[in-house]
């Protein structure tokens, strides 16, 4: 089965650029989550989709961050405009349920530096 | 706030031996579930355990065992027969209703040759 994909791996930005994230979920895991890790700290998370509904996204910075997943299936993250502070890994998971809770499992991340 | 704490920063062991990464949490909720997670420097987060707090038996997954100590919120990894590739971070998360997760600071643990 294959695992959680994300590209890009790594990406440098001059601040006040915009970037994009992609994930591929597991497939048929129906809920895909994007979490922030900033160096040295443990995952938060940004948001969550439920198919191509948005579950929770009260973390997210929407004055600067989007994400939608478009089919319920592939997701995508923007920031625009990117801040320095955005630097951190963004981490995708997908989730399935066993027994009364999903397990998450997550993508490889991708590296943000901004510069 | 509903958190969970990982008190080492860094732990190091040697090859071969038993090394226990601590946790412990808070939660209001009364079913919930717990897990380790290891990240490596590729930086994939990969599901190391899980234990369903309802459930008093510790689980065990070959040379990973849990500790969970559910009146003290204690939720501790053994690995036993430390091998390389156990080097990694390690974090401890547990539940927020259904889906979500919360996570800990993470413990850096070395394996020592």
């Amino acid at each position: 089965e294959a695992g959680v994909a994300q590209s890009p791996r790594y990406k440098i930005i001059e601040k006040r650029q915009s970037v994009a994230f992609w994930c591929n979920p597991i497939s048929g895991h129906a809920t895909l989550y994007w979490y922030q890790q900033i160096l040295g700290q443990g995952p938060k998370l940004l948001i969550q989709f439920q198919n191509n509904g948005v579950v929770d996204d009260s973390q997210l910075p929407k004055d600067r961050f989007s994400a939608e997943r478009l089919k319920g299936v592939d997701s995508t993250l923007k920031i625009q405009p990117a801040k320095l502070e955005d630097s951190a890994v963004y981490l995708c998971a997908s989730s399935v349920r066993q027994g009364s809770t999903d397990t998450q499992y997550f993508g490889p991340g991708t590296r943000l530096t901004v510069l | 706030a509903q958190t969970v704490t990982q008190s080492q920063p860094e732990m190091s062991v040697q090859e071969a031996e038993t090394v226990t990464l601590s946790c412990t949490y808070d939660t209001s909720e009364s079913d919930y579930y717990l897990f380790w997670y290891k990240q490596p420097p590729s930086r994939q987060m990969i599901l190391v355990i899980r234990q369903e707090a309802y459930k008093q038996q510790n689980a065990t997954e070959n040379r990973f065992s849990v500790n969970f100590q559910k009146a003290a919120k204690s939720f501790s990894l053994k690995i036993s027969d430390s091998q390389l590739g156990d080097a990694a971070m390690y974090f401890c998360a547990r539940t927020r209703g259904a889906q979500k997760l919360v996570f800990g600071q993470g413990t850096r643990l070395t394996i020592n040759p």
